[in-house]
């Protein structure tokens, strides 16, 4: 199993560009996940999935759009990319567990992409 | 909202000096409690998990307790490696909410 991977790995934009990073996952995992990472601040959650043909905003979704064709693949698309949206991104799959009404989720991680826009 | 607050780092330790990282939480139900690591240039990596109160998750010689009367799920290790100097971040889940803490960067020199 590959796991998460994520394409590229670091990407320089310029203000309006657009680019879509690709997020695949092999482990037949229900629910995927994109996150941002600032610099030295937690994860903050863009968009998830929780299965083909469905996704739903997460905290900070302005500036993103996503979409689930298939189970594997969670591409998320920056149409006008702006300074802001210098991050480090990753995306994360998980297989629902519940206890009662607890998720008990493990999420899986991608190495990330850097990004910057300048 | 639900929230995870962590200690602020980072945290410098020598080698074999025991580690402790606060972390607390504030959710309106019961929530799954995690903690996962970064690694230098890599993602996150799922570290050990509690699911209940009075749980105890340990993987690697790391240790959490889920505490519901203080809402609170702190890492210790007994003895850390400079192979252990990483980013840690608390978690919770419940239901479709994931809440991630700032992390913690810890620095062990050997």
């Amino acid at each position: 199993n590959a796991g998460v991977t994520q394409t590229p790995k670091f990407r320089i934009l310029k203000i309006g560009q657009s680019m879509t990073l690709q997020c695949t996952q092999d482990m037949n995992h229900n629910y995927m996940y994109w996150y941002r990472q600032d610099p030295g601040m937690g994860l903050k959650l863009i968009y998830y999935s929780v299965g083909a043909g469905i996704t739903d905003k997460g905290e900070v979704p302005n500036g993103y759009n996503v979409s689930r064709s298939t189970t594997e693949d969670f591409p998320l698309r920056l149409e006008l990319a702006a300074p802001s949206q210098t991050s480090v991104y990753f995306c994360a799959s998980s297989y629902p567990r519940t206890s009662g009404r607890t998720s008990t989720d493990t999420q899986y991680f991608g190495p990330g992409t850097r990004l910057t826009v300048l | 909202g639900d929230s995870v607050t962590q200690m602020e780092g980072p945290v410098t330790l020598s080698e074999e000096a025991f580690l402790t990282i606060n972390c607390t939480y504030t959710a309106t139900g019961y929530p799954s409690l995690f903690w996962y690591v970064q690694y230098p240039g890599e993602g996150l990596q799922l570290l050990l998990k509690a699911t209940k109160a009075d749980d105890k998750g340990s993987n690697k010689g790391f240790e959490a307790t889920y505490r519901k009367e203080t809402t609170s799920f702190h890492l210790e290790k007994g003895s850390v490696q400079v192979s252990d100097s990483a980013v840690y971040f608390c978690a919770l889940t419940y239901g479709q909410n994931f809440v991630f803490g700032p992390g913690t960067r810890l620095s062990v020199l050997p």
